[in-house]
């Protein structure tokens, strides 16, 4: 079965800055992984996925991902926080198509900018 | 047009009282979910039907009873409600099981007093 593990429970950045946010997952096979955004008081959002090929995928609001499967990561990152980014954020991993696949989420990490 | 709706947004019921959450989506996918998000903010999977048929069912007590009456409506029905069941409870879709793709409701929150 697959895991997810996001290490920062909460980080603060100071606007402009750039970000980093670190995934680490475990599946025996090639992954589908997945960036999530959830803002207050709202339901989670696709920023990005990586299924096959090019391993640094982009997403929506400027947000970018690399797939390193030596380190079994696939960390999240944006050059430049704007105060809008500032939301809960989930790494999550799936197994792929089939009739029992779960996406299986990570604790999550909450982003705080600092004006 | 809200993609997938929830109704309620909001409960607040006493224990052992019985309540509903019903979700729809208008997106035309197959498969639907429900996710529970406790107060730590972790979330994890209950149920997942695709095309009105149950796929996934993740060791959630008896208490909860999902109904999928056709494949653009996922209710979840809930019996004998305990306080250990208030959390935040999402709706989702995929056009396939397993594709990772989730369109999320807003959530339900739920309080039990």
């Amino acid at each position: 079965a697959q895991s997810v593990t996001q290490p920062d429970i909460h980080i603060t950045v100071s606007e402009g800055a750039s970000l980093e946010l670190r995934c680490n997952y475990s599946y025996g096979a090639t992954p589908y992984l997945f960036w999530y955004v959830q803002s207050p008081g709202q339901g989670l959002q696709l920023l990005l996925k990586y299924f096959s090929g090019d391993t640094l995928v982009q997403g929506i609001k400027g947000f970018e991902a690399e797939f390193k499967r030596s380190q079994s990561s696939f960390n999240l990152r944006k050059p430049s926080v704007h105060w809008s980014d500032a939301a809960e954020y989930f790494c999550a991993v799936g197994a792929g198509y089939s009739s029992a696949s779960k996406i299986i989420f990570g604790s999550g990490t909450r982003l705080s900018i600092r004006p | 047009d809200t993609a997938v709706s929830q109704t309620p947004k909001y409960l607040v019921t006493q224990m052992g009282n019985d309540k509903s959450i019903k979700c729809e989506q208008n997106l035309g996918h197959d498969t639907m979910y429900w996710y529970k998000q406790d107060s730590k903010k972790f979330l994890k999977i209950m149920f997942s039907y695709n095309n009105k048929e149950l796929i996934i069912n993740e060791t959630v007590p008896n208490r909860f009873s999902p109904k999928s009456p056709d494949k653009a409506h996922l209710n979840l029905h809930i019996n004998s409600l305990e306080l250990g069941d208030s959390a935040v409870y999402f709706c989702a879709s995929s056009q396939a099981q397993g594709s990772g793709e989730l369109f999320f409701g807003e959530g339900s929150r739920l309080t039990v007093l």
